[in-house]
């Protein structure tokens, strides 16, 4: 959806660090989330953070939430092979509805 | 545990033909929705279920149909197939409206 944007294509070697970043219109979000999708799978949510919180980690994942801008990344350390998918961002409004960003492509190159 | 069950994961059909695309989740889920993926334009919503008996639309909800007699179940209807509803379809459920997600495997419909 137009309302939560996000780049297209991204490339890191293995063992860099990945930064996937988005942008969101509607300040009303109550959560913010990051999803992975694998060629012919579906959607696995890997972290989520609520609108009121500016960080989150979880292991090798780290949310950042910066509400003023509404932006939110994801980083990604330590990238290995198997985190090569497609990354969506969404967001969930007061009325449970999920709104997507297109997706970002991360290939993650030996 | 099978979570959120989708067939066909994969159809043909031709233009003018009616078919449904089956969804059915197991963890007592209320909220149920259907979506459409499409290249470059991330998941959009097509209707959505708040419990066994309401639904309601989303962003893109024309040409479709659908119904909750049960909390199990959520079939999307295409009552006449076009092409542009090609694209693949994921169903996901949630524990309310504000529950983490959960999401089929998809079906890829193609339109000839």
């Amino acid at each position: 959806g137009e309302d939560v944007e996000q780049s297209l294509f991204l490339s890191v070697r293995e063992g860099d660090s990945s930064v996937i970043n988005c942008t969101y219109t509607d300040s009303s979000s109550t959560y913010l989330y990051w999803y992975k999708q694998e060629p012919g799978a579906g959607l696995q949510l890997l972290t989520y953070i609520f609108s009121n919180m500016d960080m989150k980690q979880d292991q090798r994942l780290t949310v950042l939430l910066n509400k003023k801008d509404k932006h939110l990344s994801l980083r990604i350390a330590d990238t290995q092979t198997g985190d090569s998918a497609i990354y969506f961002c969404a967001r969930k409004d007061s009325w449970g509805k999920l709104q997507f960003g297109a997706g970002t492509q991360v290939v993650v190159t030996p | 545990n099978a979570g959120v069950t989708q067939t066909p994961k994969f159809q043909v059909l031709k233009t003018g033909q009616s078919m449904t695309l089956q969804c059915a989740q197991d963890m007592n889920h209320e909220y149920m929705s259907w979506y459409r993926q499409d290249p470059g334009m991330g998941l959009r919503l097509i209707h959505y279920s708040v419990g066994a008996g309401i639904t309601d639309q989303g962003e893109v909800p024309n040409g479709y149909n659908v119904s909750r007699s049960t909390t199990e179940d959520f079939p999307l209807r295409l009552l006449s197939a076009a092409p542009s509803q090609t694209s693949v379809y994921f169903c996901a459920s949630s524990y309310g409206q504000l529950g983490e997600a959960f999401f089929g495997q998809g079906t890829r419909l193609t339109v000839v």
